[in-house]
């Protein structure tokens, strides 16, 4: 049965700071993996998506990137700031089926 | 522009009650899912629909309840309620295909059974 877990649970950081998110999963046969945000009291934004051919992805002050054989996903966020506080979220489907399994999150708070 | 959407966004009702929770999204996705979302859980997927006629249960489904009978709703019912139903619900879709399977979120709606 996949597994997700993210650590850590909760972060805190001053702005400007450059940040590493974690994601890992126990079932390394993963169709792929997607990172969300959450705004308290809203629903998930998509942020990146990697497919399992891929390594990497990009997006503005954001990468992604994925590491099928140790079951790991990092999100990199570039020179934080006060409006990158959230809840961060990674999900990943398994090969064969369309379903997400989510990991609990990072509560990241980026401080002015 | 396409999207997805929930209502109502909030509800209470009493326990033993019957309620309907609607998801409708107009991207033409086959997929569409459902999902509770409780503090120390994360988001649990509860049931899920792979095109019209289609559903699955998924690993929370007891006392809940979908059918799908056309491609942009898929309606959540919990027949009776309880109080351990309480959470905020989450609708999903994407497209079926080999490609990247991105899922999209509605905004949610936040249930309170008393």
């Amino acid at each position: 049965k996949q597994e997700v877990t993210q650590i850590p649970a909760a972060l805190s950081v001053p702005e400007g700071e450059n940040l590493v998110l974690n994601c890992s999963f126990t079932d390394s046969a993963i169709y792929n993996l997607q990172w969300f945000r959450q705004d308290p009291g809203k629903g998930l934004t998509s942020l990146l998506l990697i497919q399992s051919s891929q390594r990497e992805q990009t997006s503005g002050r954001l990468n992604a990137s994925l590491d099928k054989s140790s079951g790991r996903s990092t999100l990199y966020i570039a020179a934080s700031q006060p409006g990158d506080s959230a809840t961060y979220l990674c999900a990943v489907s398994t090969s064969g089926t369309y379903k997400y399994i989510f990991g609990t999150g990072t509560r990241l708070k980026v401080l002015a | 522009d396409a999207e997805i959407t929930q209502s109502p966004r909030h509800k209470i009702i009493e326990t033993g009650r019957q309620v309907t929770l609607a998801c409708h999204q107009t991207w033409n996705h086959n997929n569409m899912f459902w999902y509770r979302q409780d503090l120390g859980h994360g988001l649990r997927l509860i049931h899920y629909s792979y095109g019209v006629h289609d559903t699955n249960k998924g690993e929370v489904s007891d006392g809940y309840s979908v059918s799908r009978s056309n491609t942009e709703d898929l309606p959540l019912t919990l027949e009776s309620a309880a109080s351990s139903q309480t959470s905020v619900y989450f609708c999903a879709s994407s497209l079926l295909n080999r490609g990247p399977n991105e899922q999209f979120f509605g905004p949610g709606t936040r249930l309170t059974v008393l």
